[in-house]
């Protein structure tokens, strides 16, 4: 059964530092990943998906890595700024399936 | 992409009530889901609405407390039935082209059961 973890829980960080943020997930066989942001209340935004078979995606100030073999992702964003200060939730799907199984997120705030 | 679409934002409704959820998407797609997320929660997907048939419950939601009809490509309801306050959440509904695997998801309805 595909589990997905996310860490740090929270993080807080003065603007303008490049800062990760990771995913872990405990089955490879997985089709995609994609990372996604929640604002307080509201639905979430994709950011990034990566394929399989790619090893990052880039987004601006997102670069997204998926490292299947270990059962890892990695979101990048480089130069903080308060706008994003959100919840980053990543995603995959189950073993063989398109259904989704979300990670507890990370909830960022980048201060001013 | 996908725009989606979804009424009511948010709702307020006494227990033992039914509330009906639209999804409306801007383009045809082949797959919509729809997941709840409780107060603090990641999202939990309660279940695949497929077009022209029944839809397809994760395990731990039923057809009798969750209804949901998808009649076309680019249209899906969730009823949630028999309200209690265990069923405060914010609903969210998604989209996906099956080809390109990416998810899109609705501004989702904030649902408070008194």
């Amino acid at each position: 059964k595909q589990e997905v973890t996310q860490i740090p829980a929270a993080l807080s960080v003065p603007e303008g530092e490049n800062l990760v943020l990771n995913c872990s997930f405990t089955d490879s066989a997985i089709y995609n990943l994609q990372w996604f942001r929640q604002d307080p209340g509201k639905g979430l935004t994709s950011l990034l998906l990566i394929q399989s078979s790619q090893r990052e995606q880039t987004s601006g100030r997102l670069n997204a890595s998926l490292d299947k073999s270990s059962g890892r992702s990695t979101l990048y964003i480089a130069a903080s700024q308060p706008g994003d200060s959100a919840t980053y939730l990543c995603a995959v799907p189950t073993s063989g399936t398109y259904k989704y199984i979300f990670g507890t997120g990370t909830r960022l705030k980048v201060l001013a | 992409s996908a725009v989606i679409s979804q009424k009511p934002s948010r709702d307020i409704c006494q227990r033992g009530t039914s509330l009906t959820i639209q999804c409306q998407v801007d383009s045809q797609v082949t797959m919509m889901f729809w997941y709840r997320q409780q107060p603090g929660q990641s999202l939990t997907l309660i279940a695949t609405a497929n077009q022209g048939s029944e839809a397809t419950y994760e395990s731990g939601f039923v057809i009798d407390k969750f209804p949901i009809s998808r009649p076309n490509l680019t249209f899906s309801t969730l009823t949630v039935s028999n309200m209690s306050p265990e069923d405060s959440s914010i609903y969210l509904c998604s989209a996906g082209l099956a080809y390109y695997n990416e998810q899109f998801f609705g501004p989702g309805t904030r649902l408070t059961v008194l």
